[in-house]
């Protein structure tokens, strides 16, 4: 069955720490991944995603994900994360053949200790 | 800004009763997509509008309709509303490719409450 994990529902981390939001999934099909940030009442906006190539992903605001196949994760980094980084937080997976059906994790909430 | 727009704002319906949703794609996009986000929850997947088409739907039964417009614009309907209808309702457009990899670009959201 096609799932995303992320197991830590609440993160808190101090302003200027480093952050990693862990992200694992169960995909049949090789996966296009992604990562979107949402803040409260709000929609969702795209923070990076990986398709193909470099296994190591770019994304705004700073952000980074390492696709690691072997251990089906799709990590999110942040060297210092900023009080403006509070959100909700969430992986998600399509398929290559089709990304018409985006599976999406439960959500991690980040919150920043000042 | 993703250049999707979702209205209205919030909607508070009582149960039984029927609701239409809508939906502004980003231009260029010819693809929409519709979520179902609970409180505390995750998106989840509702259905997918290709070219006025329904292309791929979600866990949701046959209540939960919509329609895809030429210029990509789309309505989510739902009929027979019940309580655990509550919740953001989203929209996603993107551009689908002969490869079939896009990705969605997400509005703001419906906030509905059904009492």
């Amino acid at each position: 069955a096609q799932s995303v994990t992320q197991p830590d529902i609440h993160i808190t981390v101090s302003e200027g720490a480093s952050l990693e939001l862990r992200c694992n999934y169960s995909y049949g099909a090789t996966p296009y991944l992604f990562w979107y940030v949402q803040s409260p009442g709000q929609g969702l906006q795209l923070l990076l995603k990986y398709f193909s190539g470099d296994t190591l992903v770019q994304g705004i605001k700073g952000f980074e994900a390492e696709f690691k196949r072997s251990q089906s994760s799709f990590n999110l980094r942040k060297p210092s994360v900023h009080w403006s980084d509070a959100a909700e937080y969430f992986c998600a997976v399509g398929a290559v053949s089709s990304a018409s059906k985006i599976i999406f994790g439960s959500g991690t909430r980040l919150s920043i200790r000042p | 800004e993703t250049g999707v727009t979702q209205s209205p704002t919030h909607l508070i319906k009582t149960r039984g009763q029927q609701v239409t949703l809508r939906c502004s794609s980003q231009s260029g996009h010819n693809t929409v997509s519709w979520y179902q986000q609970a409180l505390g929850q995750g998106p989840q997947f509702i259905f997918q509008y290709y070219r006025e088409e329904e292309n791929g739907r979600g866990n949701f039964p046959p209540r939960f309709s919509g329609l895809q417009f030429p210029n990509y614009s789309s309505e989510l309907n739902v009929n027979a509303l019940e309580l655990d209808d509550s919740a953001l309702y989203l929209c996603a457009s993107s551009s689908r490719t002969s490869g079939g990899t896009d990705t969605q670009y997400f509005g703001p959201g419906t906030r509905l409450t059904v009492l």
